[in-house]
């Protein structure tokens, strides 16, 4: 079955610290896996993708096909990452839909 | 301007009342989607499409329906709202695999209040 796990509901962090969102999955094949983020009062959006292997404002994500992780990463927390972010994964098949986690809030704490 | 639009962005109703929430792209998406979500919450599919004429109900039971009549048009209807009902509706769209676009864009959303 396909499912992407995001076990933390919520990140506190300082500013200035290391970030990770962990993101695990479980899919028979080889998916492409995302990050949305949703900032307040704003439009769910697009972070990240794991087949573009560039960084969005400083955050980064490896896909690892052995831990079946999609892990995002920055390496200094700024305040205005402060946000819902959204881990994805969707199938190679042209039916397959997009299947999101949970969700983790993080919170950048000055 | 290519976009995806959600009308209305709030709506407070009645229980018993009928009522519909529009969604439209302009981007030529073949894949349409609703989401249900409550403020900063995980997000629920209750309903996608692949196409005109074809509409598929999601993960989570919703007594709402679809339609899908034009390729840029995708309407979900409540026939009689109930309190349960309240929520905010995230409509979205993404290419079809091979375009190279395959990411999703999403509405503003509307937020429903069933009183």
């Amino acid at each position: 079955a396909q499912r992407v796990t995001q076990p933390e509901k919520l990140l506190s962090v300082f500013k200035g610290a290391p970030v990770e969102l962990k993101c695990n999955y479980s899919y028979s094949g080889s998916p492409e896996l995302f990050w949305y983020v949703q900032y307040s009062r704003q439009r769910l959006q697009l972070l990240l993708r794991h087949i573009s292997r560039e960084s969005i404002k400083g955050f980064t994500a490896d896909l690892n096909k052995g831990e079946t992780s999609f892990h995002l990463k920055k390496p200094f927390a700024q305040e205005e990452d402060s946000a819902m972010y959204y881990c994805a994964l969707m199938g190679k098949d042209r039916d397959d839909k997009i299947i999101f986690g949970k969700g983790t809030r993080l919170h950048i704490l000055p | 301007e290519a976009d995806i639009y959600q009308t209305p962005r709030y709506l407070v109703i009645g229980t018993g009342k009928k009522i519909t929430l529009e969604c439209s792209q302009t981007m030529g998406h073949d894949k349409m989607y609703w989401y249900q979500q409550d403020p900063g919450m995980e997000l629920h599919l209750i309903h996608y499409s692949y196409g005109v004429n074809s509409t598929e109900k999601g993960d989570l039971s919703s007594e709402s329906t679809v339609s899908r009549i034009r390729t840029e048009h995708f309407p979900l209807t409540l026939e009689s709202a109930r309190p349960s009902h309240t929520s905010q509706y995230l409509c979205a769209s993404s290419a079809m695999m091979g375009r190279g676009d395959e990411k999703l864009f999403f509405g503003s959303g509307t937020q429903l209040s069933v009183l």
